[in-house]
C-alpha cells in the first residue's frame, strides 16, 4: 500500500510568486485535504476534496485554491505570495463511508519559505 | 468559525507518571473526535478516535468525550521519554470530514 506523498519537499519563493504543491493520496482513499502548519502551531484547515469538488474551506483567501483529479491526486496553488504563507504544507488523505473512521493519513509535507 | 482549543503546555511528566491532556470545541455539531500524535519534524499521527460519550480505552492511552460539556482528554498511563511530543486534539463532520485541529499541547515525560 503506498502511502500519501507530496512534493516537492522544500521550496523557496519571493514574495508575489506563484507555488503549486502536488500531493498523491494513499491508494483507496477518495478525499484530500490541506493544512497550513505555521512553527509551533498546530495545522490550519485550508480546503478538503472529495471526488474532485471542493467540499469544504477553511479561513482562507481566494489565492489559496486546489484540484482534485480523477485519481484523487491533489494540488494546492498560492497566488500572490505573502511572507506569511510561508509554513509547513501538509496533504492529507482518507476514505469515506460507513466503514470510515475519519483517520487522516498525513504526507511528509512541503516547506515553503517566502523571501 | 469553529474553533478547538487547547493548552499549549508545555506539560511535563516524570517517567511513569499519568499525563492528562484536554481539549475543547465549540461546534456542537462535531460528531467525531480524534488525537493526533506529532514528533517534532514529522508529520501527525493518529491515536485514538472517539465518537460518542464516556471512555475508550487502548493500551496506555484512554481518550474521553463529554459532548454537553463540548470537551474532550486523552490520559496516558505509564508515561515513556517516547511519548514526548506534540498532541493535537481534533473534531470533525461525520466520517472526519473537514476536520478542524488545535494548537497542540507539547508533552515533556523526563526520564
Amino acid at each position: 500500500e503506498t502511502g500519501v506523498t507530496q512534493s516537492p519537499t522544500h521550496l523557496i519563493k519571493t514574495r508575489g510568486q506563484q507555488v503549486t504543491l502536488r500531493c498523491s493520496s494513499q491508494s483507496g482513499h477518495n478525499t484530500v485535504s490541506w493544512y497550513q502548519q505555521a512553527l509551533g502551531q498546530g495545522p490550519q484547515f485550508i480546503f478538503q476534496y472529495y471526488r474532485e469538488e471542493e467540499n469544504g474551506r477553511g479561513n482562507f483567501p481566494p489565492r489559496f485554491s486546489g484540484l482534485q483529479f480523477p485519481n484523487y491526486s491533489s494540488e494546492l496553488n498560492v497566488n500572490a505570495l505573502e511572507l506569511d504563507d510561508s509554513a509547513l504544507y501538509l496533504c492529507a488523505s482518507s476514505s469515506t463511508g460507513r466503514r470510515s473512521t475519519g483517520e487522516l493519513f498525513f504526507g511528509e509535507g512541503s516547506r515553503l519559505t517566502v523571501l | 468559525q469553529k474553533e478547538v482549543e487547547q493548552n499549549s503546555g508545555p506539560l511535563s511528566v516524570p517517567e511513569g507518571a499519568i499525563a492528562s491532556l484536554n481539549c475543547t470545541y465549540s461546534d456542537r455539531g462535531s460528531q467525531s473526535f480524534f488525537w493526533y500524535r506529532q514528533y517534532s519534524g514529522k508529520s501527525p499521527e493518529l491515536i485514538m478516535f472517539i465518537y460518542s460519550n464516556g471512555d475508550k480505552e487502548d493500551g496506555r492511552f484512554t481518550a474521553q468525550l463529554n459532548k454537553a460539556s463540548q470537551y474532550v482528554s486523552l490520559l496516558i498511563r505509564d508515561s515513556q521519554p517516547s511519548d514526548s511530543a506534540t498532541y493535537l486534539c481534533a473534531s470533525g463532520d461525520t466520517g472526519g470530514f473537514k476536520t478542524i485541529f488545535g494548537a497542540g499541547t507539547r508533552l515533556f515525560v523526563k526520564a
